[in-house]
């Protein structure tokens, strides 16, 4: 089992830009996140998919958005690249919604500039 | 007031030592709750869950909860330098769509 995986693990783009981050996991959860870190500001949930074909906002979801491609799979999108959006970003899954065990996957490191 | 409250630290004990993280929360509904690690460059990665009052003990780590105080805390015996990482807290709170987290607490262990 390779558990969550992410790609790319590094990324920068120019002010404007758009990407897609992938994120997949083959541990048959149903609740798939996706996370920024920035220092000091620990963990900020951006969006979360509760099962597959369902997707809803965190606290940080502007400039941000989703798909649940399927129940293996929760991309997240940047349509417009911002300096602020410089980050690291985690998915997780968990069996179940609502604050069961989460597991993280290794995360991309997106620099803007 | 913030969800959950950890001292970021950096907490520095020598190597043999015990090792005393503390959290607190304010949902007075929180049922279950998580120690993650996060070693520098890294995931979180679960090491520990605590789900009712009392002690629970795994190996070298010890998660203690006390509901009435909202107060959950990680003991570390016999700290090692690979120990040295940031643990975060992150209680589940009821009707929560995911976990809250806190910001971590640095723990140094000097050889």
């Amino acid at each position: 089992n390779a558990g969550v995986t992410q790609t790319p693990k590094f990324q920068v783009l120019k002010t404007g830009q758009s990407m897609t981050l992938q994120c997949a996991q083959d541990m048959n959860h149903n609740s798939m996140y996706w996370y920024r870190q920035d220092p000091g500001m620990g963990l900020r949930l951006i969006y979360y998919s509760a099962s597959e074909g369902t997707t809803d906002k965190g606290e940080v979801p502007n400039g941000y958005n989703v798909s649940r491609l399927n129940k293996r799979e929760f991309s997240l999108r940047l349509e417009s690249a911002a300096p602020s959006q410089t980050s690291v970003y985690f998915c997780a899954s968990s069996v179940y919604g609502g604050g069961d065990e989460q597991y993280f996957g290794p995360g991309t490191r997106l620099t803007v500039t | 007031q913030k969800e959950v409250e950890q001292n970021s630290g950096p907490l520095s004990v020598p190597e043999g030592a015990i090792a005393s993280l503390n959290c607190t929360y304010s949902d007075r509904v929180s049922q279950s709750f998580f120690w993650y690690r996060q070693y520098s460059g890294k995931s979180p990665e679960l090491i520990m869950s605590i789900y009712s009052n009392g002690d629970k003990e795994d190996g070298r780590f010890t998660a203690q909860l006390n509901k009435a105080s909202q107060y959950v805390s990680l003991l570390i015996r016999d700290s090692q330098p690979s120990d040295s990482a940031t643990y975060l807290c992150a209680p589940r709170g009821t009707g929560r769509r995911a976990l809250t987290f806190g910001s971590g607490t640095r723990l140094q262990v000097q050889p």
